[in-house]
């Protein structure tokens, strides 16, 4: 069964950081771009950050560069994302999905159940 | 970046009838265009990629349709669980962007 599990998420306070994972299994996972998705408390979707296959690329939303870095290690099948300077409007369910098609835009077809950051004093 | 509008916000609609969903991009998105549900709690579930392929496992009452700058979503006989809420996302562009969402519920 091809699956996505996120762990990592939790409270913390603003200017602080996290660091989320997400282990894939069920599929080749260092054939797939991967991307973070987030979805803040009662709003919609907001794609986050990708990774090409072999690390080489990554791409952010203007809202997370500098602060939010996505990362992957082929070998155990997992999917990173460090968060550093967060703040709350960073407050969101954070969701790993695999990319199926071959290119930096992509739809999403795999995704986890997610994992809920929250940023609070 | 490409804004994607979704209408109606709340569509209320019986069970068995039928549901037709819009979706608008600020500039051509060619057919690069995916419908996702999500039910509360749940994560989204890819529905439609390519503005009309059915992802794998979608039941053939899902269809969408649409080019360029307006795309459609239809349920063709409502099921009961298919009250959730539904998204739109371009990819034709980077970065990629969702729609705001049309709720389905039960009238």
């Amino acid at each position: 069964e091809v699956q996505l599990v996120e762990s990592g998420g939790g409270l913390v306070q603003p200017g602080g950081s996290l660091r989320l994972s997400c282990a894939a299994s069920g599929f080749t996972f260092s054939s797939y771009w991967m991307s973070w998705v987030r979805q803040a408390p009662g709003k919609g979707l907001e794609w986050v950050a990708n990774i090409k296959q072999d690390g080489s690329e990554k791409y952010y939303v203007d809202s997370v560069k500098g602060r939010f870095t996505i990362s992957r290690d082929n070998a155990k099948n997992s999917l990173y994302l460090q968060m550093n300077s967060l703040r709350a409007e960073d407050t969101a369910v954070y969701y790993c999905a695999r990319d199926p098609t071959n290119y930096d835009s992509s739809y999403m077809d795999v995704w986890g159940k997610g994992t809920t950051v929250t940023v609070s004093s | 970046e490409i804004v994607m509008t979704q209408s109606p916000a709340t569509l209320s609609v019986s069970p068995g009838e039928r549901a037709t969903l819009s979706c608008r991009a600020s500039q051509s998105v060619s057919s690069n265009l995916a419908w996702y549900q999500q039910k509360p709690g749940q994560a989204p579930r890819l529905l439609i990629y390519g503005a009309s392929t059915r992802a794998t496992g979608i039941p053939a009452r899902f269809s969408g349709s649409g080019s360029g700058t307006e795309f459609t979503l239809t349920i063709s006989s409502l099921q009961s669980e298919d009250f959730a809420v539904y998204y739109c996302q371009q990819y034709n562009n980077w970065p990629r962007t969702f729609g705001p969402g049309t709720k389905v519920d039960i009238k």
